[in-house]
């Protein structure tokens, strides 16, 4: 099963500045992989999704980027503003297996 | 985009007691519905799939007996924590698929607190 830790990991940064989120997942045949934002008691919400054949994909103000040879995903976030505070997952999938999710970053934004 | 609900919201039940948890598609036919568990601090860790009309696929270390889970339509399922204890309190999210397979779609969560 996943190891997991009693702290998630917390990046601080300016508002205005830009985020940057990192991942490294597991499954070398992984091929569809999703950021989501979680916000305190409520579920995951779907922020930006990239497929194996690519390695970069950009969103509104976020870019995911995927680095299959050393099986590395990151997150980068524009500008980030104070709404963008919350925990931040990558999860993974091969085929139409269920999503597994990464330990999860927590995104502290300080005015 | 697709609506996944969950009834209730925040539920406290005695330890020994059972409860219910639903999950709802909201505006597609979810032929495969998946359940997780987090706790505090923690991420997401699947607990079982399900596709309808079948028996759920359990992971490893979860209890199908404890854990009864039913998914007799496309667009409901549900989770049963039978004889609930303490350790069992946590953040209980469905997730749901439909016929495209390929997204998945969460529900806000279900807080059980178990006393």
């Amino acid at each position: 099963g996943e190891s997991v830790g009693l702290h998630l990991p917390t990046l601080s940064v300016q508002e205005g500045d830009n985020s940057i989120i990192n991942c490294a997942y597991s499954n070398s045949a992984s091929d569809y992989f999703i950021w989501y934002k979680q916000e305190s008691g409520k579920g995951p919400q779907f922020i930006i999704d990239i497929r194996s054949n690519m390695d970069k994909r950009q969103g509104q103000r976020v870019t995911v980027l995927l680095n299959k040879t050393v099986k590395h995903l990151s997150l980068q976030i524009a500008a980030t503003q104070p709404g963008d505070s919350a925990v931040y997952f990558c999860a993974e999938r091969r085929g139409n297996t269920p999503l597994v999710f990464g330990k999860g970053t927590r995104l502290s934004v300080i005015a | 985009g697709a609506v996944v609900s969950q009834h209730p919201s925040r539920v406290i039940c005695k330890s020994g007691t059972s409860v219910k948890i639903e999950c709802r598609s909201l505006d597609f036919q979810a032929t495969t519905m998946f359940w997780y568990r987090q706790f505090p601090k923690q991420s997401l860790m699947l607990m079982a799939t399900s596709n309808e009309g079948s028996k759920a696929t359990y992971e490893q270390g979860v209890e199908k007996d404890k854990f009864l889970i039913n998914h007799a339509s496309l667009t409901l399922s549900t989770l049963t924590v039978t004889s609930a204890h303490p350790e069992d309190s946590s953040f209980y999210i469905c997730s749901a698929s439909g016929p495209a397979a390929y997204e998945q779609y969460f529900g806000p969560g279900t807080r059980l607190t178990v006393t």
